[in-house]
């Protein structure tokens, strides 16, 4: 398996524009998580699903944030519109359900630059 | 919020044990220590949990005290690869998102 692959892998675009990170995660796995980096803050969960439905989606800091997994091959995560404080990098993680052993699969993430 | 408390930096000769602690003084019974390592500018990665026993893998030993309040990391041969934030998560069997916290920058020396 290719592992958790996450597109684009640099984003720069100008405040007010709409952003879309795209995420595949590994075939198999019903878990899949984004997150958010940055200096200030460190690594920050913002939402997971599970099968496909969103389960926690208290890390979302506004409304401008959305994510979506219209399949279990493919989730989204969109800012409109995007602001200079939304630039770090973003995370996304798979992992198959266990009980009491997690092993969270990460991307390579996305850098997001926007000015 | 995190439940650990981790030194912020450490060095470590290449070759040397790498011994990284982590406290974990509000640990429940049905918690997990769990280990993950981000290597700059890349994705976090799994190293090692634990329950109450020592555990080992081929990255890593997991040393947790009797009590369970704390734990170590042990990287027997520690390489310059191995220069990295370290991250000690506690977190219970059932859930399946992890609290990461500021972790520990271990530098590995020449």
């Amino acid at each position: 398996d290719a592992g958790v692959i996450q597109s684009p892998r640099h984003e720069v675009t100008e405040m007010g524009q709409e952003v879309t990170l795209r995420c595949k995660p590994i075939s198999g796995h019903d878990y899949l998580f984004w997150y958010r980096q940055t200096m200030m803050r460190g690594l920050e969960l913002l939402i997971y699903f599970n099968n496909n439905v969103p389960i926690d989606d208290s890390g979302m800091p506004e409304d401008r944030f959305s994510a979506k997994m219209p399949n279990a091959s493919f989730s989204t995560l969109k800012i409109q519109p995007s602001e200079p404080r939304d630039s770090a990098v973003y995370f996304c993680a798979s992992s198959e359900y266990r009980v009491a052993y997690n092993e969270q699969f990460f991307g390579p993430g996305t850098r997001l630059t926007v000015l | 919020d995190a439940k650990t408390t981790q030194p912020p930096s450490m060095d470590c000769a290449e070759g040397r044990a790498a011994n990284l602690p982590c406290n974990h003084s509000t640990i429940s019974g049905n918690e997990y220590v769990y280990w993950y390592r981000q290597i700059h500018s890349q994705g976090p990665q799994y190293i090692i949990h634990g329950l109450k026993n020592n555990e080992t893998n081929e990255m890593a030993s997991l040393i947790i005290t009797e009590d369970r309040k704390s734990s170590t990391l042990i990287l027997p041969h520690a390489t310059l690869r191995d220069t990295a934030v370290y991250y000690c998560i506690v977190r219970d069997g059932y859930g399946q998102n992890f609290v990461f916290g500021p972790g520990t920058r271990l530098s590995v020396l020449p």
